[in-house]
């Protein structure tokens, strides 16, 4: 089973709101990743925890919040977003250390309004 | 300067007309070479891990392969439902755990 399953897949939100994505794998991965990504463009890395240690964030501002609640499950906080962070976002995980394929989950397409 | 390119941007095919994609890298201790399929809206399907130079990968129509400077995505007898955005991500040990990833190639394969 190779399933990175990501709730909800739709979510419109207003720039005042709080909501958050929720992404789980049960491969037994001890990294995982959020990444976002714009129309037609490749995907951009946000964060990468390892070992459920916060180990990249790529200067994402502060209105994303991300959480390693544990080894399967990794959520990502939102607040206060602008209609510029309207994008496909998706959690990927992989083993570790370095040299193992990611899998990817099927994104969360957020559009704030 | 690392970096992951992709060649041509847009492909366009006739059913059953084979062509090579292409991805070339400038990076410093290569740990792993990615292609990856990615239909509109959805996420990356994993295809190829590819890790030293020499190697080659297949699946179906697709055959990965990889030297020490770029990689090819070859597609033999292409079908409509080949037709995707396909996308190669390397790890280096400039990158850490993260996966950098190339722009694409968007192929489409005409009936």
């Amino acid at each position: 089973d190779t399933e990175v399953t990501q709730t909800p897949k739709h979510l419109v939100m207003g720039m005042t709101n709080k909501k958050s994505l929720k992404c789980e794998q049960h491969m037994g991965h001890r990294a995982m990743y959020w990444y976002k990504q714009k129309a037609k463009k490749p995907p951009e890395l946000m964060f990468v925890y390892s070992y459920e240690k916060l180990s990249i964030n790529e200067s994402v501002p502060s209105r994303f919040s991300p959480e390693c609640p544990n080894s399967s499950l990794l959520n990502l906080h939102l607040h206060a977003l602008q209609p510029e962070d309207s994008a496909l976002y998706l959690c990927a995980s992989s083993q570790m250390p370095q040299g193992a394929e990611a899998f990817f989950g099927q994104g969360t397409r957020l559009t704030v309004v | 300067e690392d970096q992951v390119t992709q060649s041509p941007e847009a492909l366009r095919l006739q059913e059953g007309e084979s062509s090579s994609l292409n991805c070339s890298y400038t990076v410093s201790g290569l740990r792993g070479l990615f292609w990856y399929r990615q239909d509109p809206g959805k996420g990356p399907e994993f295809l190829f891990t590819l890790y030293s130079a020499g190697e080659e990968k297949e699946k179906e129509r697709l055959k990965a392969t990889l030297t020490k400077k770029e990689s090819f995505l070859h597609i033999t007898a292409p079908k409509p439902e080949d037709s995707a955005t396909y996308l190669c991500a390397v790890q280096a040990d400039n990158y850490g755990q993260n996966f950098v990833f190339g722009p694409g190639t968007r192929l489409s394969v005409l009936p």
